[in-house]
């Protein structure tokens, strides 16, 4: 039973493409997010989401969207793919909101843009 | 802001201990944690320590918080080959909101074993 699975795994595209990248959590958790881990493994925080409310955006173009149908899940949809979204992005879970679990992160879906 | 620093790399030989060292700047931090990245896999959460504690100590894994130098630092004693990886140290995020919380990383440090 995977906690925090992403699908697909691997995501390769041309420019200005739109594609989606989606998380789903068995977790119970109420907290959801997105991470982008770039080619020198830097890692990033991008979206979270709480009860379907989003709560952070950490001054990720627009062309980024997350979208949550429910607790669950947590998807990343991009619109106009560029080159310099390649990248490894992670979406993970936690529980409570406010300083106290750690957070689960799925394996990874690695984005390649042509 | 929030910054969290590492050293990109560090070598040691197979049964010695390796000591990965971890600076952040946000003392409002609660929680601060290491994570593991294995070549080509997902991060897997290997320890926290609760911005009260000093130590926390798990199997061959210890970890040591001064909270005056803001440095947090893992140690993993005899270490073996298996542990080569990338080692992330992340603080944990309040928002003034009092939105949810994420997790600023550091960039990493790639962990490297000699036989």
């Amino acid at each position: 039973d995977t906690a925090v699975s992403q699908t697909p795994k691997y995501l390769v595209t041309q420019m200005g493409n739109d594609k989606s990248i989606k998380c789903e959590q068995n977790l119970g958790h109420d907290t959801m997010y997105w991470y982008k881990q770039d080619s020198k493994k830097f890692l990033k925080i991008m979206f979270s989401y709480n009860n379907k409310e989003l709560i952070i955006n950490e001054t990720v173009p627009n062309r980024f969207s997350p979208k949550s149908p429910d607790k669950a899940h947590l998807n990343l949809h991009i619109n106009s793919l560029e080159l310099g979204d390649s990248a490894v992005y992670f979406c993970a879970s936690t529980h409570s909101r406010q300083g106290a679990d750690t957070q689960y992160f799925g394996p990874g879906t690695r984005l390649t843009v042509l | 802001g929030e910054d969290v620093e590492q050293s990109l790399f560090l070598s040691v030989r197979e049964g010695d201990s390796s000591v990965i060292n971890c600076t952040y700047t946000d003392s409002s931090s609660t929680y601060l944690y290491w994570y593991k990245q294995e070549p080509g896999a997902g991060l897997q959460l290997l320890t926290y320590i609760f911005s009260n504690m000093d130590m926390k100590q798990d199997q061959r894994l210890t970890v040591l918080l001064n909270k005056k130098d803001k440095h947090l630092s893992l140690r993993i004693a005899d270490t073996q080959t298996g542990d080569s990886a990338i080692y992330f140290c992340a603080e944990s995020i309040m928002y003034s909101g009092g939105g949810a919380d994420g997790l600023t990383f550091g960039k990493g440090t790639h962990l490297i074993i000699q036989p």
